[in-house]
């Protein structure tokens, strides 16, 4: 089975300009989050959205950053503009509510940095 | 206060020891606790849940205090492939999940 798919595995950009990350979730999965991983500030959600609706996006940032997901198998998460205190890991995980437990499946995730 | 605390170590052991880890939580209303472990330089994975009667996987044994709100770990003879960063999880509602820093432990051999 495929797991959470994430592209591109490594971004470099520069200061100021637009960046998209992509996810799939796993096929069947209704939850979808988006975390971003730093040394200093340890692993952060930013948002996530349940069935394609965003539940809570009290984790982002700020303005620059938003996310969206047209349909059940596909996110983004744009940061426009990009500044250096961006430079991360940012996962994807996604996850099926049961009743138990919800365990999250994460990509192999996003290492960006910003110049 | 952080609603999940953990000691960040590092924690180096030799092969064979014993190691525990401490977790704390700030939310007494939270329903479910989990380890995730994460290698250096991948993505977390779930080790194992956590349940209100103790639980054991092998050589991992998980607790729950909740009176005293904290989760453990331990780990029985270590192995060098044990060496990652293991990250206590909580959620303080169903749809919430915290993520706690995360406990880096080395094997030595």
């Amino acid at each position: 089975d495929a797991g959470v798919i994430q592209s591109p595995r490594h971004e470099v950009t520069e200061m100021g300009q637009e960046v998209t990350l992509r996810c799939k979730p796993i096929s069947g999965h209704d939850y979808l989050f988006w975390y971003r991983q730093t040394m200093m500030r340890g692993l952060e959600l930013l948002i996530y959205f349940n069935n394609n609706v965003p539940i809570d996006d009290s984790g982002m940032p700020e303005d620059r950053f938003s996310a969206k997901m047209p349909n059940a198998s596909f996110s983004t998460l744009k940061i426009q503009p990009s500044e250096p205190r961006d430079s991360a890991v940012y996962f994807c995980a996604s996850s099926y509510r049961d009743k138990r437990y919800n365990e999250q499946f994460f990509g192999p995730g996003t290492r960006l940095t910003v110049l | 206060r952080k609603e999940v605390e953990q000691d960040p170590g590092p924690f180096n052991v030799p092969e064979g020891a014993t190691v525990a880890f401490n977790c704390t939580y700030s939310n007494s209303a939270s329903q479910s606790f989990f380890w995730y472990r994460q290698d250096c330089r991948k993505e977390p994975k779930l080790l194992m849940s956590v349940y209100s009667s103790g639980n054991e996987d092998g050589r991992f044994t998980a607790q729950l205090n909740r009176a005293s709100q904290y989760i453990s770990l331990l780990i029985r003879d270590s192995k060098l492939s044990d060496s990652a960063t293991y990250l206590c999880v909580v959620n303080p509602s169903y749809d919430k999940v915290i993520f706690g820093p995360g406990t880096s432990l080395s094997v030595i051999p």
